[in-house]
């Protein structure tokens, strides 16, 4: 158990409609990031929140947003859903800025599937 | 640009024999480079990471990874594998300070 929760663990929503992920980090960890794994990308940077402030932006559609409350956890919001935003959403955590500064502990996903 | 690239994308070997799972990197910088793994229906946990103190770096579960600068590389290997190594294992680089580029992956299949 690394001590990221993610919720729901599964979802499955039809095109054009809106989800929100949910990721509760580590305990003392400042620093969320949501991955995004497929089949034909990998897995791929979204984005990255340190204590409520976005810090780093990855290859994150405009149809997706996200945010880290004060409390620290932090929602992904995707919409306008399309068939190729099926995937596996991850949320990971760390102590600190940097990856080097600290290993990032993963979530086991949020499995989105689009029909 | 900075990059991991992992050669093969599934690699099989027997109980017992080496693993051997070839990532090479792409860096204007010296890199921060990591081992993960992935087992079923899990999340990414680390096996390791060089950071520039030592070349050769050893994680958990026996495994361990050389970085080599001349080659551009950071494999990871293990003596004798085990059942429980069957896993999908992701090279990663820290592109800046503050995220990941992870490889492909490459999934590892132990035969009894």
């Amino acid at each position: 158990d690394s001590g990221v929760t993610q919720t729901p663990k599964h979802l499955i929503t039809a095109t054009g409609q809106r989800v929100t992920l949910r990721c509760s980090p580590r305990s003392g960890d400042l620093s969320v990031y949501w991955y995004q794994q497929s089949l034909d990308q990998g897995l791929q940077f979204l984005i990255q929140y340190y204590n409520g402030e976005e810090r780093a932006k990855g290859n994150i559609l405009e149809r997706f947003s996200a945010q880290q409350f004060p409390d620290l956890h932090s929602e992904l919001n995707l919409s306008s859903l399309e068939l190729g935003d099926s995937a596996l959403y991850f949320c990971a955590s760390s102590v600190g800025l940097g990856a080097h500064t600290g290993e990032l502990f993963f979530g086991e996903g949020s499995r989105l599937t689009v029909l | 640009a900075q990059s991991v690239t992992q050669l093969g994308s599934h690699v099989s070997v027997s109980e017992g024999a080496l693993v051997l799972l070839r990532c090479n990197y792409s860096s204007s910088v010296p890199p921060y480079l990591f081992w993960y793994v992935q087992y079923p229906n899990q999340g990414l946990q680390l096996l390791l990471k060089y950071t520039s103190a030592a070349t050769l770096v050893k994680g958990i579960n026996g495994f361990e990874a050389e970085f080599k600068k001349s080659e551009t590389s950071f494999h990871l290997t293990k003596p004798s594998a085990h059942m429980s190594d069957a896993a999908e294992y992701f090279c990663a680089l820290e592109q800046g300070a503050q995220k990941l580029v992870f490889g492909q992956g490459t999934r590892l299949t132990i035969n009894p």
